[in-house]
């Protein structure tokens, strides 16, 4: 059974803090690594993917992969009460190019004005 | 900027009753795909469809599931016999097919059903 683990939360960081969002996958075979932001009710919003090791930065996101330790990982600087949501970490199951996604529980995080 | 779209936003049907649940995908992307998230549980892929045929189906997807794309922009899922635990978001994603960056999948806002 491939797993996606994430700590369901909550996370509760002050607003201007550094969020840091943690994700570890069972699959060695993973090859692409997603993170998706969910407010409640409404679907997944990508905000970013990652396919190599090392960081990728995006604005106030970071993303950070270890295929090593299979653990990838998802920093939100300068925190925004609207950052409140549900993330959801997402990791591919490739097959030839098809490539289904596996999701974990996700981790509620809270900004705290 | 192109976005995934789905209808209808919420679906009310009885146990037994068959149901369809439409989607358009980003108009060049070649992959689509089913997920249903039960409430309160993780997002669970059911189906991937290219090339007007199924990739790859979870074991979620069984006979009561079927998939179309009738059509040049259409995409559906439709549910022959309703049970009380189908009730869940249905989300339709797609994706371009190329380039490493473009193994990004787009999701629709979904279709809430709700099984009585």
């Amino acid at each position: 059974q491939k797993e996606v683990e994430q700590n369901s939360g909550p996370l509760s960081v002050p607003e201007g803090a550094i969020a840091s969002l943690n994700c570890t996958y069972s699959d060695r075979g993973s090859q692409s690594f997603f993170w998706y932001r969910q407010y409640s009710g409404k679907s997944p919003e990508l905000i970013m993917s990652i396919y190599s090791n090392g960081d990728k930065e995006d604005g106030r996101f970071t993303a950070q992969l270890n295929k090593a330790s299979q653990y990838v990982s998802l920093l939100i600087r300068d925190s925004q009460p609207s950052d409140s949501a549900t993330y959801l970490c997402a990791v591919n199951v490739a097959n030839f190019g098809n490539e289904k996604l596996t999701f974990g529980t996700g981790t509620r995080l809270t900004i705290i004005p | 900027e192109p976005e995934v779209t789905q209808t209808p936003s919420h679906q009310v049907t009885q146990m037994g009753q068959e149901v369809i649940l439409r989607c358009v995908p980003i108009s060049n992307h070649l992959y689509f795909y089913w997920y249903r998230q039960i409430l309160g549980q993780k997002v669970e892929f059911l189906v991937s469809f290219y090339n007007n045929e199924i990739s790859e189906k979870s074991e979620i997807f069984d006979d009561q599931f079927s998939v179309e794309r009738p059509d040049g922009s259409n995409f559906t899922l439709k549910i022959r016999s309703t049970k009380l635990e189908d009730s869940a978001m249905y989300f339709c994603a797609s994706k371009v097919k190329g380039l490493a960056a473009q193994y990004e999948q787009y999701f629709g806002p979904g279709t809430r059903l709700t099984v009585t």
